[in-house]
């Protein structure tokens, strides 16, 4: 089955720069990846998806790129802010299947 | 306004006593979901339902269960708690058939298993 892999565990950047966060997925067939935001104490929440037939998909300071040969995908967050600070989550799964596999999550800390 | 509502949002109980997370959501959707989320392993699915009547084991079914009597309503039960369920619960739902996939997920229950 799938596998998702998520690298690291906690990324900690000054505010102003640039975060990155990779995922590694193994099965193909997969063509939809999210990810999802968690705020402490705080239910996760969609901020940004691409579709397998699309290389790279924007909106403001968040991006997201997708690699279908060496099966991955990563994060971009550009111009860091306080409030960028959360666990992240990526995942992966089938369009139309809805069965979403997760990554374990990435601690995100933007020191001031 | 539109939204996923679990209920109790935090838990304590015994070992072995039975007990009932509620998920409720109004946006009308088929899918519906219960996670798990533990330190360090992220969010575990549980249970899944597809549409009313209609449920499946996600990656860690055991010690749960789940049943879909209404299309907005999807409880998690679990009949003999054990001190390894204590974990932070949450519930999702999604609209089938949509290109857009958005789980939308409850606030979160937190169960804590004596």
């Amino acid at each position: 089955g799938e596998n998702v892999e998520q690298h690291p565990s906690t990324l900690s950047v000054q505010e102003g720069d640039s975060a990155v966060i990779k995922c590694t997925y193994s099965d193909s067939a997969s063509n939809y990846f999210p990810w999802y935001k968690q705020e402490l104490g705080k239910r996760p929440q969609l901020i940004i998806d691409i579709r397998s037939n699309v290389g790279e998909k924007k909106d403001q300071r968040i991006a997201v790129t997708l690699n279908k040969t060496a099966k991955h995908f990563s994060l971009h967050i550009t111009e860091t802010q306080p409030e960028d600070s959360a666990v992240y989550f990526c995942a992966a799964s089938i369009e139309g299947n809805y069965q979403l596999i997760w990554g374990a999550g990435t601690k995100l800390i933007i020191k001031p | 306004e539109a939204q996923v509502t679990q209920n109790p949002r935090y838990l304590i109980t015994v070992t072995g006593k039975k007990l009932t997370v509620t998920c409720s959501q109004n946006m009308n959707h088929e899918y519906m979901s219960w996670y798990r989320q533990d330190p360090g392993l992220g969010l575990r699915q549980i249970y899944y339902s597809m549409n009313v009547e209609v449920t499946d084991k996600g990656d860690v079914p055991e010690g749960y269960k789940v049943s879909r009597k209404e299309k907005r309503n999807f409880p998690l039960i679990l009949e003999s708690p054990s001190p390894n369920q204590t974990s932070l619960y949450f519930c999702a739902s999604g609209l089938l058939g949509q290109a857009q996939e958005t789980q939308y997920f409850g606030p979160g229950t937190r169960l804590l298993v004596l």
